[in-house]
């Protein structure tokens, strides 16, 4: 069993879709969650952090269980541009960060 | 502000040769990280460096991998001999931060393509 699972997806949604991605850990020693995005052929970027019982920046909102070590994103109102592979990331407090093998969004007009 | 720098983008080789990449990370970063992403799946940690020390190398294939980071700054991460199964996007990380706390995010190079034939 793998670190940090996603939902292997591909989700295929239309714009103004709302759409949530889950994401569990199994690593107690975890302490910190993030979600990156990535484009095709390029390089992961921080989309958000998730802190405590989680946080919203604008149409993304981020969720953290951990009693049930479960993280989600949650996307309204999806755009074109949010189609991009999604990863969950966690860290243990030595830095070691563990990503998921990411969830394949595409939205379509 | 410039970004982690990596060189080369793209390199092929056969097997059983050797290939080496080169990370600069952002000034200042004291924290850098090889990742290696196979096509489908998530970034894995191959080794991490927190300055010119090592601090977690327990996913790299000591008998063919080994890296560097010799100044505290730039980093070489070398693969000798290669397999087919190394065939990857390796991807260099710098963080501000990695022991006191893991709340910093990661900046990603461009990575570099390896294909082993």
């Amino acid at each position: 069993r793998k670190e940090v699972e996603q939902d292997p997806g591909p989700f295929n949604v239309p714009e103004g879709a709302t759409v949530a991605f889950n994401c569990t850990y199994s690593n107690s020693a975890s302490q910190s969650f993030f979600w990156y995005r990535q484009d095709c052929r390029k390089e992961p970027k921080l989309l958000m952090s998730v802190y405590s019982s989680g946080n919203e920046d604008g149409r993304f909102t981020a969720q953290l269980n951990r009693a049930s070590q479960y993280i989600s994103l949650l996307i309204r109102d999806s755009k074109l541009s949010d189609s991009a592979t999604y990863l969950c990331v966690a860290n243990t407090n030595a830095g070691k960060s563990t990503f998921g093998d990411g969830t394949t969004l595409t939205v379509k007009p | 502000e410039a970004g982690v720098a990596q060189s080369p983008r793209y390199k092929i080789i056969e097997k059983r040769q050797s290939v080496a990449f080169w990370c600069n990370p952002i000034s200042g970063h004291a924290t850098l990280y090889w990742y290696q992403q196979i096509l489908g799946q998530g970034p894995k940690l191959l080794i991490q460096f927190q300055n010119n020390g090592v601090v977690d190398d327990s996913q790299l294939p000591k008998d063919r991998f080994s890296a560097e980071r010799l100044k505290g700054v730039d980093s070489t991460l070398k693969i000798q001999p290669a397999k087919l199964e190394d065939s990857a996007v390796y991807l260099c990380a710098s963080s501000l931060v990695g022991l006191a706390g893991p709340y910093y995010e990661q900046y990603f190079g461009p990575g570099t393509r390896l294909t082993v034939t």
